[in-house]
């Protein structure tokens, strides 16, 4: 069985202000992580994703997430968020290409004028 | 556009009624995935076809839910005697096999 945990529910920030989002997984086996973003009223989209090779993931809009083996971790990051992030992120395990997802909770990011 | 589609966005019923929802998957992905996500968690995995195959059902998945895919292409999902918790947003993906899952837009249900 696999479980995700996201540690922060809600993240206020300011804009231009860094932000990390925590993610912590469980698995016995090897893994696949996702991050989904949930802009207000649209559906689920694909913001980064680590498969094997470099443990650090970049999107094309700014945020980046850290494989970490040893502490079960993919955190992602942004060292300065616009309004347009305001939204809702998801981490997502897999434990094999086609599989089903196990999501955390979520953290809602508020970005701050 | 040639995303997944679902249908209806909205459905409101009362409870005890049956209601089917519709996916259209992106045309050449032979996954679909269905989920459920209510407010303020994070999607919970439901079923998902391998073509027409129903691969893997959820313990989630009561007995009043069913879910087909009968010619590989669109899915349908039926409640029956809807409840009061059966209330939440169902979310159709689809994938070529993949790792990424494509996500639709979500059927928001609301059991009175």
């Amino acid at each position: 069985a696999q479980s995700v945990t996201q540690l922060d529910s809600q993240v206020p920030v300011f804009e231009e202000a860094p932000v990390e989002l925590r993610c912590n997984y469980s698995s016995s086996v090897s893994v696949y992580l996702f991050w989904y973003v949930q802009y207000p009223n649209q559906g689920l989209q694909l913001l980064l994703k680590y498969l094997s090779g470099s443990t650090l993931v970049e999107s094309i809009n700014g945020f980046e997430a850290e494989f970490n083996k040893s502490q079960t971790s993919f955190h992602l990051r942004k060292p300065s968020v616009h309004i347009s992030d305001t939204a809702e992120y998801f981490c997502a395990v897999t434990q094999a290409a086609g599989n089903k997802l196990t999501f955390g909770g979520g953290t809602r990011v508020l970005v701050k004028p | 556009d040639t995303g997944v589609s679902q249908d209806p966005r909205h459905k409101i019923t009362k409870r005890g009624q049956n209601v089917t929802f519709r996916c259209d998957p992106i045309s050449e992905h032979n996954r679909l995935y269905w989920y459920r996500q209510t407010l303020g968690q994070g999607p919970e995995f439901l079923t998902y076809f391998q073509n027409e195959a129903q691969l893997e059902k959820s313990r989630l998945l009561s007995d009043r839910f069913s879910a087909e895919r009968p010619k590989g292409s669109f899915s349908t999902l039926e409640i029956q005697r809807t409840e009061q918790g059966d209330s939440a947003m169902y979310l159709c993906a689809s994938s070529s096999g993949s790792t990424e899952q494509f996500f639709g837009p979500g059927t928001r249900l609301t059991v009175l």
